[in-house]
């Protein structure tokens, strides 16, 4: 099946800091999401991108098909936006594949 | 708008106790809905999916079952829970088939 790898495992930044997280999928995909978990656990939808470019505020995200990577970038980070960063690919028509997720740390 | 509501939010279980996780939405019809489990904090994993009512599909051999009884209501069941059950569990549900899932709020569930 499909195998997704997020990087860096690990990220912590300075309040205001500007950081990129990178989502590799060893085949190509039809679906590709980014989800940010709360420390409540809550898995909170970021983007629907299975190909080109978006952009909500401060985060955006961009995913090259063709060479199977997606990026998240998140500018002027804040406190709250502390979490486990998760890219999940659909490997067929149901099933989204998990990255291990990137573990995000803003300090204030 | 649409929502998707699970509960309980928390559950501590006995060992070899049954399971019922209860997981709807609304304001849609016809969705499709998904069971997730969470283990140790990091990447989820698919248990099981649905396209339509009493249509199951299993993706991990497991004491876990999952039923959907009405169209917008999705259950996991387990006749005898094991240690290795615990975890977070979330639905979630979606268009159809290649469209974006949507998660609800996951039951913590913790077996002693």
């Amino acid at each position: 099946g499909i195998q997704v790898e997020q990087s860096p495992p690990d990220l912590i930044l300075q309040e205001g800091a500007n950081s990129t997280l990178r989502c590799n999928f060893s085949d190509s995909v039809n679906n590709l999401q980014w989800f940010h978990q709360n420390p409540w656990g809550q898995l909170i939808n970021l983007f629907y991108i299975p190909s080109g470019t978006k952009q909500n505020g401060r985060l955006s995200a961009t995913t090259v098909a063709t060479e199977r990577y997606s990026l998240l970038y998140i500018s002027s980070s804040q406190t709250t936006d502390s979490g486990v960063y998760f890219c999940a690919a659909l490997e067929y028509g149901n099933k989204l594949v998990f990255g291990a997720g990137t573990i995000l740390r803003v300090k204030s | 708008s649409q929502t998707i509501h699970q509960w309980p939010a928390t559950l501590v279980q006995p060992v070899g106790s049954p399971l019922s996780l209860e997981c709807t939405v609304e304001g849609t019809s016809n969705p499709n809905l998904y069971w997730y489990r969470q283990a140790a904090g990091r990447g989820l994993q698919l248990l099981f999916y649905s396209v339509g009512i009493g249509q199951i599909s299993s993706e991990v051999p497991q004491n876990l079952s999952a039923s959907r009884p009405q169209d917008r209501q999705f259950i996991l069941s387990s006749k005898k829970l094991l240690l290795s059950d615990s975890g977070f569990y979330l639905c979630a549900w979606s268009r159809g088939t290649d469209q974006p899932q949507h998660f609800g709020d996951g039951t913590r569930l913790s077996i002693l």
